[in-house]
């Protein structure tokens, strides 16, 4: 099975504060998406990538810039936190043909 | 509009019966559709993919019917258990092949 690794369960940041969100996967998948997930709005599409140093803007790219300089990493990064990307944030890989996703574990960020 | 529907009411049902959860869309033609589970905290974890030319595929318990005049995908887990009880998601292809999630049911199993 596809292990995808996010590199942190529960982070408290600060309004202001630049925050990475860190995502490992371990099988050699071209595609890679960041989503975030909110009550009542479901999963949405912030960046995805189709390969190395490549890069796509999702539905909600906004106060969002990713990072792909490893097939295996995927990088989210926020350049100045605010309160309404307090999220749960989630990073997925993608086996090509079929797009089903393998998910991580998640993030939980908080700003306050 | 583009929209996928799920029923964001919790679907409560007794052990041993069979659970049925819809997803309607509209204003899509997705080559494929796909249904996820997601327990609280957990990320979403893929269950089935169904194709457009495909009108039903089975997996254990799990049935996905899948209707392209309807626009509709049926879930159905049969012989219930406490255990099935997560969130189900709906998910399309949508435009540039990007997958495209419902906002879940909640499926709550009851001895």
């Amino acid at each position: 099975d596809v292990k995808v690794t996010q590199s942190s369960r529960y982070l408290v940041k600060r309004t202001g504060e630049k925050v990475f969100l860190e995502c490992v996967q371990d099988m050699d998948h071209e595609n890679m998406f960041w989503y975030r997930q909110d009550p009542g709005l479901g999963l949405r599409l912030i960046y995805f990538s189709y390969d190395v140093k490549m890069k796509e803007k999702g539905d909600i790219p906004e106060g969002y810039s990713v990072s792909r300089e490893k097939k295996e990493r995927f990088s989210l990064i926020l350049e100045s936190a605010s309160t309404n990307q307090t999220s749960m944030y989630l990073c997925a890989a993608a086996i090509l043909n079929t797009g089903e996703l393998f998910f991580g574990e998640g993030s939980r960020l908080t700003v306050l | 509009s583009q929209k996928i529907e799920q029923n964001s009411e919790a679907l409560n049902i007794q052990e041993g019966k069979t659970a049925t959860l819809t997803c309607n869309y509209t204003n899509y033609s997705p080559a494929y559709l796909q249904w996820y589970r997601q327990d609280p905290g957990r990320g979403p974890v893929f269950l089935l993919l169904i194709r457009e030319n495909e009108k039903e595929k089975r997996k254990e318990r799990l049935k996905v019917t899948f209707d392209t005049t309807l626009k509709q995908s049926l879930f159905h887990i049969t012989a219930s258990q406490p255990a099935d009880s997560a969130t189900y998601l709906c998910a399309l292809q949508g435009a540039a092949d990007k997958l495209i999630f419902g906002t879940g049911t909640r499926l709550q199993v009851f001895p």
